[in-house]
């Protein structure tokens, strides 16, 4: 079946400008999840959403990221006024959001190349 | 806070097996342990999970300590492809640095 898929796969911006990432998660997935992860470093999570709830947005670095899930589907990461420290590769997973069975599945994330 | 510790780095000769050792000391009762892994430019992607008693399916193994303090992912069999790096969750956003593991031919 269809994973869950990233756009673009690669994003090069100038300093300043506003970006969005996109990510269409598995259908009938509750459960969406952004990360990012700088060059050699480990996932540095962003924001969390979970069916109607609102979102976990604890990991956002600052108020230039944003992100919203239209219709419990396809969500859409926004970065204002893109700094050379923004760039990383941002990920998403979806997940059912079980007790017994939260597994996470990763699309093949956006690369972000802010010059 | 990844509420887990992992090795930084390990190497295992193809063929033998890898044991990825993680240490999560402060897991609570109703958390599950996650291993996943992610091989160079690639989304990470789904090993095992498990939540008290060892759990084994095609990719891995997972040995998990009677107090629940600290886990062993084993790769029985490790071959190049395994090269990648393992990281162990217990809470769904703290993925940490993970453990790099080389497989040496």
């Amino acid at each position: 079946g269809a994973g869950v898929s990233q756009s673009p796969s690669n994003k090069v911006t100038e300093k300043g400008k506003d970006v969005e990432l996109r990510c269409d998660p598995i259908s009938g997935h509750t459960a969406l999840y952004w990360y990012r992860q700088s060059l050699g470093q480990g996932l540095e999570f962003l924001i969390y959403f979970q069916g109607n709830s609102a979102p976990d947005k604890s990991g956002l670095p600052s108020d230039r990221f944003s992100a919203e899930r239209t219709g419990g589907s396809v969500s859409t990461l926004t970065i204002q006024r893109t700094q050379q420290e923004d760039s990383a590769v941002y990920l998403c997973a979806s997940s059912f959001k079980l007790p017994s069975t939260d597994t996470q599945y990763f699309g093949p994330g956006t690369r972000l190349t802010v010059l | 806070d990844a509420k887990t510790t992992q090795p930084p780095s390990m190497d295992c000769a193809e063929g033998r097996a890898a044991n990825l050792p993680c240490n999560h000391s402060t897991i609570s009762g109703n958390e599950y342990v996650y291993w996943y892994r992610q091989i160079h430019s690639q989304g990470p992607q789904y090993i095992i999970h498990g939540l008290k008693n060892n759990e084994t399916n095609e990719m891995a193994s997972l040995i998990i300590t009677e107090d629940r303090k600290s886990s062993t992912l084993i790769l029985p069999h490790a071959t190049l492809r395994d090269t990648a790096v393992y990281y162990c969750i217990v809470r769904e956003f703290y993925f940490g640095t993970g453990t790099s593991l080389t497989v040496i031919p």
